[in-house]
């Protein structure tokens, strides 16, 4: 089935980096989301994006829909030791099946 | 407060067995769907309903089985059939006809002894 590709894989940072992250995709998405996944929990939803270009902030984290569509960009800023875990972006396509495809995630982990 | 309920948190199964993980959600969502998480490997969607008393495979089907008797419940049964089922297994529910995602449930490691 399809995923999509999200990078990095993982990446390990000192706390108070910047941390940025991407998803992309071969086809164009309706609707990009965001979701964080603690160690051993389901995924909980942090931003959600419907429009090419949209820019989108949830405290330290900003998303962005690509203008292509076929994309999305996550940033957290001042990263802390609760940060942890693994993002995923999942998208919607234009299909009208209402599901969504989900990235292979990105394992980040915040050094003290 | 609404929410989606997995359980049990962990499972352990024998060779050979059937075990069922079980979904509830009270959200009065249409659609539920299941996936197997891997370590390196993301969400793997097994199965999903949208509407109640029908279903559809996912990705992965193939040693895995549904029902959707009530709006509520999306049970997950792992037949003997499938080969390599220990992993975390994901319950996700959701509104149909409106982009807001899927509310996710807490998860059921299943591991084979």
């Amino acid at each position: 089935g399809q995923q999509l590709n999200q990078s990095p894989q993982s990446m390990f940072i000192q706390e108070g980096e910047d941390v940025s992250m991407n998803c992309t995709s071969s086809s164009i998405f309706n609707t990009w989301l965001w979701y964080k996944q603690d160690p051993g929990e389901g995924p909980v939803l942090l931003i959600a994006l419907y429009k090419a270009g949209e820019l989108t902030s949830n405290g330290r984290l900003t998303a962005q829909f690509g203008i292509t569509r076929k994309d999305s960009f996550l940033n957290i800023s001042a990263s802390i030791p609760s940060d942890v875990g693994i993002y995923f972006c999942a998208g919607q396509g234009t299909s009208g099946t209402y599901k969504y495809i989900f990235g292979t995630g990105t394992r980040l982990k915040v050094l003290a | 407060d609404g929410g989606i309920t997995q359980s049990p948190k962990y499972l352990f199964r024998k060779e050979g067995q059937n075990v069922t993980l079980s979904c509830e959600q009270n959200l009065n969502h249409d659609a539920m769907y299941w996936y197997r998480q891997d370590p390196g490997q993301g969400l793997r969607l097994i199965y999903y309903s949208q509407i109640v008393n029908d279903f559809q495979k996912g990705d992965i089907a193939e040693g895995y089985s549904v029902s959707r008797e009530k709006k509520e419940s999306f049970p997950l049964t792992v037949t003997s059939a499938q080969k390599n089922p220990t992993a975390f297994y994901l319950c996700a529910s959701s509104i149909l006809r409106q982009e807001i995602g899927y509310t996710f449930g807490s998860g059921t490691r299943l591991t084979v002894v």
